[in-house]
């Protein structure tokens, strides 16, 4: 079992519609980061968060540290946030500083 | 404008041939890191320098190598013994090791 693992691992949606993807981890973590990747394969940060919520323009990241599950939500998705969503986890204890990144979610938005 | 830049976009090699990709960055920043992307796979860490001079292996080392002789440039070289070249590269840096990561472009290799 992956230590990050990401569901769906493809998601099609029509535009307009809410859209989740989900990201459990079963690593102590000090944060968590979602990441954005687009076909020409350039990655973007989203967001890092170790608690709570986080809201930048239509997209919003929640973290549950009990549960160790993290929420990726695009509100009113657009085709243009087709793409590939990926959760990394941020180590703690021994291997504090390290990434640990999901296999990613394959997002298309058809309008 | 700051950023990371990798070249070439997309690489081509001959099965046998070492290939070196570049990855500059004027961030300023000190730490920096490549990763391995494979179809279906989360990125995995090859090497990553903490410092100037200074590196260490990531999870996946063997066929690879690195140096860091300048801070602005970390340059890594895809040996002949990478059983499995073909991949897209990744690089990244940070402020501090510790610290959120900036990604590069990619170098998509691909090895005949």
């Amino acid at each position: 079992k992956n230590e990050v693992e990401q569901s769906p691992q493809n998601l099609t949606a029509q535009e307009g519609e809410f859209i989740t993807i989900n990201c459990s981890y079963s690593v102590g973590i000090s944060a968590l980061h979602w990441l954005q990747q687009h076909p020409g394969g350039g990655i973007v940060s989203l967001f890092m968060l170790s608690s709570g919520k986080k809201k930048h323009g239509r997209l919003i990241a929640t973290i549950n540290i009990q549960e160790k599950h993290s929420s990726l939500h695009i509100t009113a998705s657009h085709p243009r946030d087709s793409a590939v969503y990926i959760c990394a986890a941020r180590r703690g204890g021994t291997s504090y500083g390290k990434l640990t990144f999901g296999q990613g979610t394959i997002l298309t938005v058809h309008p | 404008d700051g950023g990371i830049t990798q070249s070439p976009k997309y690489l081509f090699r001959k099965e046998g041939q070492n290939v070196t990709l570049s990855c500059e960055q004027n961030l300023n920043h000190d730490a920096m890191y490549w990763y391995r992307q494979d179809p279906g796979q989360g990125l995995r860490l090859i090497y990553y320098s903490q410092i100037v001079n200074d590196f260490q292996k990531g999870d996946i080392a063997e066929g690879y190598s690195v140096s860091r002789e300048k801070k602005e440039s970390f340059p890594l070289t895809v040996t002949s013994a990478q059983k499995n070249p073909t991949a897209f590269y990744l690089c990244a840096s940070s402020i501090e090791v510790y610290n959120e990561q900036f990604f590069g472009p990619g170098t998509r290799l691909t090895v005949l």
